[in-house]
């Protein structure tokens, strides 16, 4: 079946970078982007990108413009979500998520989600 | 702040219904698809409605989704215990070229 597996918890300090990962099975990986959505405690979920593995295209929420570079990888149908300049707030449940590709805008399935920890 | 907004919270005995309401505008709900999240703590989202009221196999007749110009609603009937977790609408946001969510409402099953 079709399942998103990501990498394991990490923790950094602030100024640091982190780099998550989401390795793709059970479908054509070119055939559908992928988006990834955090959940700071407390709060609810919030969009930071999209990337087209086939195309490489991408296209970032404009609160993390210049701090967020999403990668893929497709002779391992892995894709990348990269943060950089960590602060404190950033401290969340950082989940991927497939697109559907039939034009009707729906995130499934989701993966596990991958807790990063932003503290000094 | 959520660009969509839901109550912060729900609740219903078991049995029940239950509607969660999801308020936008028309530069996302009133001109794309609307679909929900249901996030049990410990878990990951899971897609419970898409394109404004079709369920995915495997989730269950008692969830249904409706829309109707700026509004969306997710309607769960004969509520069970295992129903209580939080539930998120979202939608693209043709102004933002982005997608978003509400702002999720917790539901306790009395």
């Amino acid at each position: 079946q079709v399942q998103m597996a990501q990498s394991g918890v990490e923790v950094k300090k602030p100024g640091a970078s982190v780099k998550v990962s989401c390795k793709a099975s059970g479908y054509t990986f070119t055939r559908h982007g992928v988006t990834w959505v955090r959940q700071a405690p407390g709060q609810g979920l919030e969009w930071m990108g999209w990337i087209n593995p086939y195309s490489a295209m991408t296209n970032y929420a404009q609160s993390l413009q210049g701090r967020v570079t999403m990668t893929t990888d497709i002779s391992t149908s892995t894709v990348y979500m990269e943060l950089r300049s960590l602060r404190t707030d950033d401290t969340a449940i950082y989940y991927c998520a497939r697109n559907d590709n039939g034009g009707n805008d729906y995130f499934d399935p989701w993966g596990q989600g991958t807790l990063v920890t932003v503290s000094s | 702040q959520s660009v969509l907004t839901q109550p912060p919270s729900a609740s219903g005995a078991p049995g029940q219904r239950v509607t969660i309401s999801c308020s936008g505008s028309s530069s996302h709900i009133g001109r794309n698809f609307v679909s929900w999240y249901q996030r049990i703590p410990g878990t990951a989202p899971k897609l419970l409605i898409y394109a404004d009221n079709q369920r995915p196999s495997g989730v269950p007749e008692r969830f249904s989704g409706s829309k109707s110009g700026t509004s969306a609603s997710l309607a769960i009937s004969g509520l069970q215990p295992e129903d209580e977790a939080d539930y998120y609408c979202a939608a693209r946001d043709d102004s933002l070229n982005a997608w978003v969510f509400g702002g999720g409402t917790k539901l306790t099953v009395l």
